[in-house]
């Protein structure tokens, strides 16, 4: 069956970077593109982006530009998404979710503070 | 950006009775290709959000037919008939066709 396991909590100062983890298993990985999207009380559920892990290539919401980067290993069947100049605003739950949304991770905590 | 405005806010429902969400975009859903990506979702309280119904009104694997999609356009709705204590939670809808893909603000279902 299809698996999203993703990487544990993360506590992290402001201004630093911090990269997450998506390992899949139960199908092919290079087969569907992985999307990624941040969840916060106050602004609900938003798309950062997507990528193709077959080919690499991504495409990201404007408003992640610049903060999110999504690379893959596929020779470990891993997706990963760094985050960078993080600031308190930056604070959520990500997750990665398969193809049209279809199975998501249990998702990362990250907590952006001094 | 596409808005969906999701209605209402909140439900209150009693064990086996029905409950109706709506979705209504700020824009046509409708891909150049012909296909309408609004999707259905279900977040229960300290899980992920799982799929229940893709492209307006097709169930996914595992999800009771008790769960029905319709719309067009831009006004989509779920219905949940025989509501059962495992479909408490916030329902989400989600469009596809354009980017960015965009969520709307969710709505919770308690039980009355």
């Amino acid at each position: 069956q299809v698996q999203l396991q993703q990487s544990g909590a993360e506590l992290v100062k402001p201004g630093t970077s911090v990269k997450l983890s998506c390992k899949a298993s139960g199908y092919t990985f290079t087969s569907n593109h992985m999307n990624w999207i941040k969840q916060t009380t106050g602004q609900g559920l938003e798309w950062i982006g997507i990528i193709n892990p077959g080919s690499g290539g991504t495409s990201y919401n404007v408003k992640f530009k610049g903060k999110a980067t999504l690379t893959v290993d596929k020779s470990s069947s891993t997706a990963f998404m760094q985050l960078s100049s993080l600031t308190p605003e930056d604070s959520a739950v990500y997750y990665c979710a398969l193809g049209w949304f279809a199975y998501w991770g249990q998702g990362t905590l990250v907590t952006v503070s001094s | 950006d596409v808005v969906l405005t999701q209605t209402p806010v909140s439900l209150l429902i009693s064990l086996g009775g029905q409950a109706s969400i709506s979705c209504r975009s700020s824009q046509s859903l409708v891909h150049s290709n012909g296909n309408t990506y609004l999707h259905w979702y279900l977040q229960k309280p300290g899980q992920s959000p799982q799929l229940l119904i893709y492209q307006v009104s097709n169930r996914f694997s595992g999800i009771p037919d008790r769960f029905s999609g319709s719309g067009s356009g831009t006004d989509f709705t779920l219905k949940i008939s025989r509501v059962e204590p495992e479909d408490l939670g916030v329902y989400y809808c989600l469009q596809r066709t354009h980017n960015p893909y965009t969520f709307g603000a969710g709505t919770k279902l308690e039980l009355k």
